[in-house]
């Protein structure tokens, strides 16, 4: 069984601070998304990485794939109250696409 | 561009009964997935649909189950409901596999009481 482990599992800071939220399989993936989800709606995407060594920027956040493929970050900058969510990693499987999520980080960014 | 629709957005079941979800996808995507998300146990795959074939199956019992048609809605359907599969049920449509990307629906609250 392919396992996404997604650390850490809870994260409260304050306005302003950064962060960066991982995510580790002993699994290569042919891609990895990162998605957020706020509290009775689906998760969003927010980014597809594919290459290893990819780096991503939206805005204020940076998603990076490792080189083997096998893990994932992302980093906030500056974080604002806005930046709440439930924020999961999920993995693509590459024999069948299938996709293997982790089980999220729960970010609170107080004011 | 509508986003994927799902229907009901609330359900109380009583234990026993069963229970049909509905998941429209958007426009043109052919891949429809199903998720249960509990709290304790996160997202979990239940089935994913292409060209309304069963392309992959989570490990979930034979109580749950699904559909798709051939306009690529799709359907869910949990029989003798247990207290235990109150939860988020989630659909997502990708525009052909679920593994290039996944846009959801804002999932349908079932509780069985």
């Amino acid at each position: 069984t392919q396992l996404l482990e997604q650390s850490p599992q809870f994260l409260s800071i304050q306005e302003g601070e950064n962060l960066t939220v991982y995510c580790n399989s002993s699994s290569v993936f042919s891609s990895l998304q990162w998605y957020r989800q706020e509290p009775g709606e689906g998760p969003v995407l927010l980014v597809t990485v594919v290459t290893g060594g990819e780096v991503k920027k939206l805005k204020r956040l940076t998603f990076q794939f490792g080189d083997a493929r096998k893990d994932s970050s992302l980093h906030i900058t500056a974080a604002q109250p806005g930046d709440t969510g439930l924020y999961l990693c999920a993995g693509a499987r590459r024999s069948n696409y299938q996709l293997i999520w982790g089980a999220g980080t729960k970010l609170i960014i107080k004011p | 561009k509508a986003g994927v629709t799902q229907t009901p957005r609330y359900l109380i079941k009583t234990r026993g009964q069963q229970v049909t979800l509905s998941c429209s996808p958007i426009s043109g995507h052919r891949s429809v997935s199903w998720y249960q998300q509990t709290p304790g146990q996160g997202l979990q795959f239940l089935f994913e649909y292409f060209s309304e074939t069963q392309r992959n199956k989570g490990n979930f019992p034979g109580r749950f189950s699904g559909r798709q048609f051939s306009n690529s809605r799709s359907e869910m359907n949990v029989s003798t409901l247990e207290l235990g599969d109150s939860a988020l049920y989630l659909c997502a449509s990708s525009p052909f596999f679920v593994g290039t990307e996944a846009f959801f629906g804002q999932g349908t609250r079932l509780t069985v009481v």
